[in-house]
């Protein structure tokens, strides 16, 4: 069963504009990652955010946590038409005996229109 | 580039065979993991290795095993193969056992015919 689930699951906008996505899971985490992937290739990590934390920025992303609700938002601003591609959120739910592993949403596509 | 190398990049073979997946981690990662990406079941964690021993168990399939190596690299391997198992499949590898950034690799895309 999916742990974290990508909201909206697609998402089209013009190139400037603001895209936010949002991510919400099940059960306690020890960070959420974001990834982002073109096309069938690999993925690339974009930012890790730990249960403690509540904000982080990247360059023109933005993520924030709230654990209390669950729930994680990627904003990305000023996008741009290479923005292109799916991005998942994945959450670490290791037991911490050195056991760990990612769990994926389903992913938002996100069309950035020239 | 993550720094994360798979091999080979493309590998077509007919059902009931056995392949070899291979990967390399990042320089100074410890940990490798298998991940499979397939249209209906999504982005599924497979196993992950921490210096040469196995730590996690997901949703592996018998037919399927994986080891790691002294030197880091791992390998999956496949056998008695069916179309569902037509996927891509990702190396991933982080420098402890967790919480920490996972780095992916470019992916082996696995077609059964």
């Amino acid at each position: 069963s999916q742990q974290g689930e990508e909201d909206p699951q697609a998402l089209s906008i013009q190139e400037g504009e603001n895209a936010t996505m949002n991510c919400s899971y099940k059960t306690s985490i020890n960070n959420l990652q974001w990834y982002r992937q073109n096309s069938g290739r690999g993925l690339v990590h974009l930012i890790l955010i730990r249960s403690n934390e509540r904000e982080k920025h990247s360059g023109r992303l933005r993520v924030t946590l709230d654990t209390s609700k669950k729930s994680s938002s990627l904003l990305i601003t000023a996008s741009r038409a290479a923005d292109t591609a799916s991005y998942f959120c994945a959450t670490d739910v290791g037991s911490g005996a050195g056991s760990y592993q990612l769990t994926f949403g389903k992913g938002t596509k996100l069309s950035v229109i020239p | 580039d993550s720094g994360v190398t798979q091999t080979p990049k493309h590998l077509i073979t007919a059902t009931g065979q056995r392949v070899t997946l291979r990967c390399s981690p990042r320089s100074g990662d410890l940990s490798v993991y298998w991940y499979q990406q397939s249209l209906d079941q999504g982005l599924q964690f497979l196993i992950q290795y921490y210096n040469g021993e196995e730590r996690a168990k997901g949703n592996i399939l018998e037919r399927f095993s994986a080891q790691q190596f002294p030197d880091l690299h791992s390998e999956l391997n496949l056998s008695s193969l069916e179309l569902g198992d037509s996927a891509l499949y990702f190396c991933a590898s982080s420098l402890y056992g967790g919480n920490n950034e996972q780095f992916f690799g470019p992916g082996t895309r696995l077609t059964v015919l």
